[in-house]
């Protein structure tokens, strides 16, 4: 499996910036980086992906390292509605391009 | 589209009964995922297609497990006999190709062996 670590929870207060961080130390020039989320009571959800350049998109950023050995996702105003699981996965397209999900980072939004 | 469907939602069944999971993918979508979650045991990978062929089954608990696409817009999960420990959700996920590719979720079977 594609290793990545994150940390096992975090919280943050409604309204503010989150960043959710991943460490990623073994991956390969060809690997993408995805993030997805699970709500409770639902199945994991996409967020964002990219491969060397720092992408946006409407749900959040994601923010790549310069040696692509860790990245970050940032919810620029976290609520409510953001609290989940949050999962940092490798896409390999070496090994056949499998999803292999860790445990994720549980967020706690705080009104 | 609709996304990704499963069927049944629910599904409660007798330890010994066969189950059978159903999954129509994304129209389009070349690689097929299916998925097994627990608190326990998180998501865990049980197979993945690429073009209807199984390329990793690797993560198939046990020969009670078998999983079928016999052709690009239906997938079968099926475990002959059920045990209770096979209670979890589960999960079948498409994307296109390449690791750029977006991975779609179902809402997932609730699988209950009693």
């Amino acid at each position: 499996d594609a290793k990545t670590t994150q940390p096992n929870s975090m919280e943050s207060n409604e309204e503010e910036p989150v960043h959710l961080p991943c460490n990623h130390s073994t991956i390969s020039g060809t690997d993408y980086i995805h993030w997805y989320r699970q709500l409770p009571s639902q199945g994991p959800e996409y967020v964002i992906h990219g491969l060397t350049s720092n992408v946006n998109n409407r749900m959040a950023s994601l923010a790549i390292a310069e040696d692509r050995k860790s990245s970050t996702l940032i919810l620029h105003r976290a609520t409510l509605r953001d609290a989940a699981v949050y999962y940092c996965i490798l896409r390999v397209p070496n090994t056949g391009n499998q999803f292999y999900f860790g445990t994720g980072t549980s967020l706690t939004v705080i009104p | 589209d609709a996304g990704v469907i499963q069927s049944p939602r629910h599904e409660v069944t007798e330890m010994g009964q066969e189950v059978t999971l159903r999954c129509k993918p994304i129209s389009g979508h070349n690689s097929l995922f299916w998925y097994r979650q627990t608190m326990m045991r998180g998501l865990e990978l049980l197979i993945y297609f690429n073009n209807n062929v199984p390329i990793d089954d690797s993560g198939m608990p046990e020969d009670r497990f078998s999983a079928k696409m016999p052709n690009a817009s239906f997938s079968t999960l099926k475990i002959q006999p059920s045990e209770p420990r096979d209670s979890a959700v589960y999960f079948c996920a498409s994307s296109s190709g390449g690791g750029g590719g977006k991975a779609f979720f179902g809402q997932g079977t609730r699988l209950t062996v009693v």
